[in-house]
């Protein structure tokens, strides 16, 4: 059964640092890995997706790595924002269905 | 890009009624499509797969004559919280699957029960 875990569960950093959220899955077997923002109350934004055959994605001051064979990936935020502020979901899809970490709850302090 | 509607957004009702909420494929046909379950504070689980034409497929845990799910065309697919409880105030969102591995995730639908 795959199991994808977030590290850290919650972080609060200043505004304009740099930063990385990782997330770790335990079976490699994935077609491909999202990554989405969720703010309070409010549904899933996504963010990048990285196909099992790619190593990276992306989008403006967003960064997202893909190491299949060791079940890691990474989002990297820079330049960081209080508007940045929300909770990270990591997500590894196989066969159409989608299986979520717990997310982390970022806070950019201003 | 692909478009997936979800109605209604938020509903609200009393203990002991029952609660249709659809996730719609706007612009895509689905033969597939997924329904999950947020709890507050908690990550999305996913609850059932729901098929065109055929009976849904349920995780498990999830008790399938309470979260009845109908796929009855190719770009609908419903589920009804029969007899809600205040335990099953959560956040609900689908996906579809136009075809191959990529999914398209609804807005989400919260259901509060009083």
């Amino acid at each position: 059964k795959q199991e994808v875990t977030q590290i850290p569960a919650a972080l609060s950093v200043p505004e304009g640092e740099n930063l990385v959220l990782n997330c770790s899955f335990t079976d490699s077997a994935i077609y491909n890995l999202q990554w989405f923002r969720q703010d309070p109350g409010k549904g899933l934004t996504s963010l990048l997706l990285i196909q099992s055959s790619q190593r990276e994605q992306t989008s403006g001051r967003l960064n997202a790595s893909l190491d299949k064979s060791s079940g890691r990936s990474t989002l990297y935020i820079a330049a960081s924002q209080p508007g940045d502020s929300a909770t990270y979901l990591c997500a590894v899809s196989r066969a159409g269905k989608s299986t979520f970490g717990d997310g982390t709850t970022l806070t950019v302090k201003p | 890009g692909a478009v997936v509607s979800q109605h209604p957004s938020r509903v609200i009702c009393k203990s002991g009624t029952s609660v249709k909420i659809e996730c719609r494929s706007l612009d895509f046909q689905a033969t597939t499509m997924f329904w999950y379950r947020q709890f507050p504070k908690q990550s999305l689980m996913l609850m059932a797969t729901s098929n065109e034409g055929s009976k849904a497929t349920y995780e498990q845990g999830v008790e399938k004559d309470k979260f009845l799910i109908n796929h009855a065309s190719l770009t609908l697919s419903t589920l009804t919280v029969t007899s809600a409880h205040p335990e099953d105030s959560s956040f609900y969102i689908c996906s579809a699957n136009p075809g191959g591995e990529t999914q398209y995730f609804g807005p989400g639908t919260r259901l509060l029960v009083l």
